[in-house]
């Protein structure tokens, strides 16, 4: 069993839609949540960071980790076709290794 | 503030060969990490570095290997080459007194032939 997992995907949906992004993880040391997003050929950039349960805001971006059940969501408001992506959870226990989920693959039509 | 840079951005090689990536580190930040992206699949962590020592390592063999100089930029060398190995190589850099948020750079691409 990974230690983050998430679906593939692709998600498609049409612009303005309310997009829902999650994924489950299996080690309970956990402590710290995070989203990424990948365009097409660069690098990962931090979206969203959450330290322990709870819910976490910005902009059309809302982050929630729910510990008790192990599981991680990220929904985007209003999505625009800038937000095709990949995006990708992540955990550490605040060591020195982060665990990556496999990406879900995002596309929004106008 | 300069972020992360990787070089070279794209390179093929053959089986057997060995390869040197580079990365600097966004300014501030004294700690490197190391990853491997497969097409498809999510960064698996290779390494990560701190004050020029290897402070933590993930299921990579020893032919990956890796430096961090006193200036905080880093290699990831791989010898003997395997077709296995071709992925996109990603640099991230870190606070060590941070709360452990990777800024990654654009990566290496590596196609093994």
């Amino acid at each position: 069993q990974k230690e983050v997992e998430q679906d593939p995907g692709p998600l498609s949906v049409p612009e303005g839609a309310i997009v829902s992004l999650n994924c489950t993880y299996s080690n309970s040391a956990f402590q710290y949540f995070m989203w990424y997003r990948q365009y097409s050929r660069k690098g990962p950039e931090l979206l969203m960071y959450t330290y322990s349960s709870g819910n976490k805001e910005d902009g059309r971006f809302t982050a929630q980790v729910d510990k008790s059940s192990k599981y991680i969501s990220l929904f985007i408001r209003d999505s625009q076709p800038s937000d095709s992506a990949t995006y990708l959870c992540a955990s550490h226990t605040g060591g020195f290794k982060t665990i990556f989920g496999a990406g879900t693959r995002l596309f929004v039509k106008a | 503030e300069t972020g992360v840079t990787q070089s070279p951005t794209h390179l093929i090689k053959t089986r057997g060969q060995q390869v040197t990536l580079r990365c600097s580190s966004q300014s501030g930040h004294n700690t490197v990490s190391w990853y491997q992206q497969a097409l498809g699949q999510g960064p698996q962590f290779i390494f990560q570095y701190y004050r020029e020592e290897e402070n933590g390592r993930g299921n990579f063999p020893p032919r990956f290997s890796g430096l961090q100089f006193p200036n905080y930029s880093s290699e990831l060398n791989v010898n003997a080459l395997e077709l296995d190995d071709s992925a996109l190589y990603l640099c991230a850099s870190t606070r060590a007194s941070g709360t452990g948020e990777l800024f990654f750079g654009e990566g290496s691409r590596l196609t093994v032939l």
